[in-house]
């Protein structure tokens, strides 16, 4: 089965703007959790959704915000983007909560760039 | 700081020699996972080992767990080129109210062919 989608991979925005980032999870999973990649922090994580649900967050700004649909589906908004907002963010599924044991399956990421 | 630190932050080798990364974390939990991540790749579940668990194998990976010690270690045996790659331990832990899983700095393994 499809693995986990993100869309879209590359993006480049300018400071003060907004982006939405999508995750389509793997078929029939419920989970859907949302990290930062950045060479100095590592992976931080944002958020996590579970039926519909925010079930975890991190220590981010209220700039960062998620949901999840009925269908798995997430997305993900930052808005009034700062230069330090540049990173590659990624998104994992899971069939049950992440803090579960679950095994955690990645997407490729989508690379934010902000000028 | 992290919940989860690796230990190196690199390490070079040449190709069939076997490779540790150390992994130790602050608070108890309730499983310790392994993953890998290729430059700017999603990162890929490797093993994933619970607190009551000793030591698990998979193929060429073995991965022991000290819980007095609050510590992980990752060994590759036989190390290949394509091995080459960060690899991260991801701790499960409780904080304000919340379970949550969080990745270490990882740790930048280079086989050498």
């Amino acid at each position: 089965k499809a693995g986990v989608t993100q869309t879209p991979r590359y993006l480049i925005k300018t400071r003060g703007q907004q982006v939405t980032l999508s995750c389509s999870p793997i078929s029939g999973h419920r989970s859907v959790s949302w990290y930062q990649q950045t060479p100095g922090q590592g992976l931080q994580f944002l958020f996590e959704y579970f039926s519909e649900t925010q079930r975890n967050k991190g220590n981010f700004p209220g700039r960062f915000s998620g949901r999840q649909f009925s269908n798995s589906r997430s997305e993900m908004n930052v808005s009034t983007l700062e230069l330090g907002d540049s990173a590659l963010y990624l998104c994992a599924s899971s069939q049950g909560q992440t803090s579960s044991g679950n095994t955690i399956y990645f997407g490729e990421g989508s690379w934010l760039t902000v000028v | 700081s992290q919940q989860g630190e690796e230990d190196p932050q690199a390490l070079s080798i040449q190709e069939g020699e076997n490779a540790t990364m150390n992994c130790s974390y602050k608070t108890s939990i309730n499983n310790l996972q392994w993953y890998r991540q290729n430059s700017g790749r999603g990162l890929v579940h490797l093993i994933l080992i619970r607190s009551n668990e000793r030591e698990k194998h998979s193929g060429r990976l073995r991965v022991t767990l000290d819980t007095s010690k609050k510590s992980s270690s990752l060994l590759i045996t036989a190390s290949r080129a394509a091995d080459t790659a960060s690899y991260f331990c991801a701790t499960d832990f409780h904080s304000g109210g919340y379970q949550k899983v969080t990745f270490g700095i990882g740790t930048k393994l280079q086989v050498i062919p």
